[in-house]
């Protein structure tokens, strides 16, 4: 059965303090890694793909790394407005879920100003 | 301007009476989705359909139906609703199923009473 694990659940960050948000993960062979961020009562927005280990992307002040086992979310001098539940979701490469997402629980990151 | 749309938004109901939730989504995709999200337990996948006239159970399908009987449509159907089918759900869609990032609806908020 995948399994994701997201870590920590809730981060609280001055404006300016980088960090990262991680995400563990156990799936037979993975087909894609995905990173969404949500908005509160709003639906889940896509950041990232990642397919391979090694594989890095970024996005203003965000950048998602990937190993084996696990992801990295790193938020470099965070602003107010990166406040959000940021998701990890993993799609296995073959079996019965091939199809399948699965979610973590998410982070919920807090920037004050 | 490419989304998805989900109705209602918001619906209030009673224990076993019918109701059918609506996504339809202006972007040609193949693959569309609904999941359930609840604090804790984060977003669970219900129903998944890779074409029209094809679908696929995701992890908790137990009291819902879906059909695809057209490619921009893809209603949630709950024959005999239930106070634990009380929660938010989100249809999303998606250009094929595999490694595709997928687009999310703007939720609906059904309580059961």
């Amino acid at each position: 059965e995948d399994q994701v694990t997201q870590s920590p659940e809730a981060l609280r960050l001055q404006e300016g303090e980088s960090s990262s948000l991680n995400c563990s993960y156990t799936v037979s062979g993975l087909r894609g890694l995905f990173w969404y961020r949500q908005d509160p009562g709003k639906g889940p927005e896509f950041l990232f793909t990642l397919y391979s280990a090694g594989e890095e992307k970024e996005k203003e002040r965000l950048k998602a790394t990937l190993t084996k086992k696990e992801s990295f979310l790193h938020i470099t001098a965070p602003k107010p407005e990166d406040s959000a539940t940021y998701l990890c979701a993993v799609q296995a490469i073959s079996g019965a879920g091939s199809y399948q997402l699965t979610f973590g629980k998410g982070t919920k990151l807090s920037v004050i100003p | 301007e490419a989304q998805v749309t989900q109705n209602p938004r918001y619906l209030i109901t009673v224990t076993g009476k019918k109701l059918t939730v609506t996504c339809s989504q202006n972007m040609n995709h193949e693959y569309m989705s609904w999941y359930r999200q609840d604090p804790g337990l984060g977003l669970r996948q219900i129903y998944y359909s890779m074409n029209v006239e094809v679908t696929d159970k995701g992890d908790v399908p137990e009291g819902y139906k879906v059909s695809r009987k057209e490619k921009r449509n893809f209603p949630l159907i709950l024959e005999s609703p239930s106070p634990n089918q009380t929660s938010l759900y989100f249809c999303a869609s998606s250009r094929q199923g595999y490694s595709y990032e997928q687009y999310f609806g703007p939720g609906t908020r059904l309580t059961v009473t």
